[in-house]
């Protein structure tokens, strides 16, 4: 069974503190990975794609390591509205462009 | 914008009824997927569909049988409904894409089984 492990947390910071998240996953054969975002009891939607030269968006850096199948987000300067879990996600092993989703790292950021 | 759509936001249902979860895509993808969320076991997939009429099972595909006639519409059935399919239903669609296999999520069903 594939599985991608998160620390479920929750990382408690205040307002403009940088926060980073990482995430293993065991298919050395992924391709394709992806950070993804859930707000409390809404859908998950997808932060940004994680290349493996790495990816910045803003405040948001993603990073991959094939060697170690070690996947991180940075966050900088964290803002209120970025409290929500944050779900590493790999592609799966069927080859029909299945998804793992690892079970997220939920992140409380505070005034 | 890709948009998702799902039947209903909440449904409540007793114990042996049949339930119909309806899911549409307006993005012409091909493939398109059911998950269920539980807390503290993350996102798991039912079945998944990669093209019309065609299906496959995901991770935990017992208890739930899915249909695909049309493109843009996957619908999962629960032939029995039982409590411990008490869930949020999520539905995904995307395109088969070696280099990217994003998928995008309708807003989800929360199901309760009495």
């Amino acid at each position: 069974r594939k599985e991608v492990e998160q620390d479920p947390g929750p990382f408690n910071v205040p307002e403009g503190a940088t926060v980073a998240f990482n995430c293993t996953y065991s298919n050395s054969a992924s391709q394709s990975f992806f950070w993804y975002r859930q707000d409390c009891r809404k859908e998950p939607k997808l932060l940004m794609s994680v290349y493996s030269s790495g990816n910045e968006d803003g405040r948001f850096t993603a990073q991959l390591n094939r060697a170690s199948q070690y996947i991180s987000l940075l966050i900088r300067d964290s803002k209120l509205s970025d409290s929500a879990t944050y779900l590493c996600v790999v592609n799966g092993d069927s080859g029909y462009s299945t998804l793992t989703f690892g079970k997220g790292t939920m992140l409380l950021v505070s005034p | 914008d890709v948009k998702v759509t799902q039947s209903s936001r909440y449904l409540v249902k007793r114990t042996g009824e049949k339930v119909f979860l309806e899911c549409v895509q307006d993005m012409d993808h091909e493939n398109m997927f059911w998950y269920r969320q539980d807390p503290g076991l993350g996102l798991r997939l039912i079945y998944f569909s990669y093209d019309v009429k065609m299906k496959e099972k995901g991770d935990i595909p017992e208890g739930y049988s899915v249909s695909r006639e049309k493109k843009e519409r996957f619908s999962l059935i629960l032939e029995s409904a039982s409590t411990n399919q008490t869930s949020m239903y999520l539905c995904a669609s995307g395109n088969p894409d070696s280099s990217t296999d994003t998928q995008y999520f309708g807003p989800g069903t929360r199901l309760t089984v009495l």
